[in-house]
């Protein structure tokens, strides 16, 4: 099955520097790679995905790039805030959608 | 537009008993996957239906089952609980073959 491995497990940078969160997949059927932000004791909310046949998506100050090569995504936040403080989680799934793994999470810190 | 909700908030039980956890789907969407989030961790995937049925399960044991109804609400059961059952408990919902999966607030529950 998938194995989705994340790093790092945590990141501080000051408000204003940007951020950059690194996922790697096993599975070469992946072609879904959304990522979530969960604030403490909230849900994970969706702020970003990709599909397997694009390279790079932006979102204003978010933007996720994929390597299926390499097998593996990044997240990439610039002119961070201190509301972009929360944890990330990245997930890789197939077409079918029946199986999505998660990652183990980076928690940012956005320090004004 | 009603997002994905999720019943009770709350719930302490004791090594044992038995659980029923309910979802709502966001409006329009079909499938309902079933999460389990320890403390510090990502999601992991216990199940998912779609049509009534589950369509693929996780590396869970059979105390943990569920069930969707015609109207596409879903219910997580879980029997004997056992301490390390203690977890968010969420549920996201989407339609087939879409990858885009929203979550749901999530059920704490708390086995003592």
């Amino acid at each position: 099955g998938e194995n989705v491995e994340q790093h790092p497990s945590t990141l501080s940078v000051q408000e204003g520097d940007s951020a950059v969160i690194k996922c790697t997949y096993s599975d070469s059927a992946s072609n879904y790679f959304p990522w979530y932000k969960q604030e403490l004791g909230k849900r994970p909310q969706l702020i970003i995905d990709i599909r397997s046949n694009v390279g790079e998506k932006k979102d204003q100050r978010i933007a996720v790039t994929l390597n299926k090569t390499a097998k593996h995504f990044s997240l990439h936040i610039t002119e961070t805030q201190p509301e972009d403080s929360a944890v990330y989680f990245c997930a890789a799934t197939s077409g079918n959608n029946n199986d999505m793994r998660f990652g183990a999470g980076t928690r940012l810190t956005v320090k004004p | 537009d009603a997002g994905v909700t999720q019943s009770p908030t709350h719930l302490i039980k004791t090594r044992g008993q038995q659980v029923t956890l309910r979802c709502s789907p966001k409006s329009g969407h079909d499938t309902v996957s079933w999460y389990q989030q320890a403390l510090g961790q990502g999601p992991q995937f216990i199940f998912q239906y779609y049509e009534e049925e589950e369509r693929q399960r996780g590396n869970f044991p059979d105390r943990f089952s569920g069930h969707q109804f015609p109207n596409y609400s879903s219910e997580l059961n879980v029997n004997a609980l056992l301490l390390g059952d203690s977890a968010l408990y969420l549920c996201a919902s989407s339609l087939l073959m879409r990858g885009e999966q929203f979550f749901g607030p999530g059920t704490r529950l708390t086995v003592l």
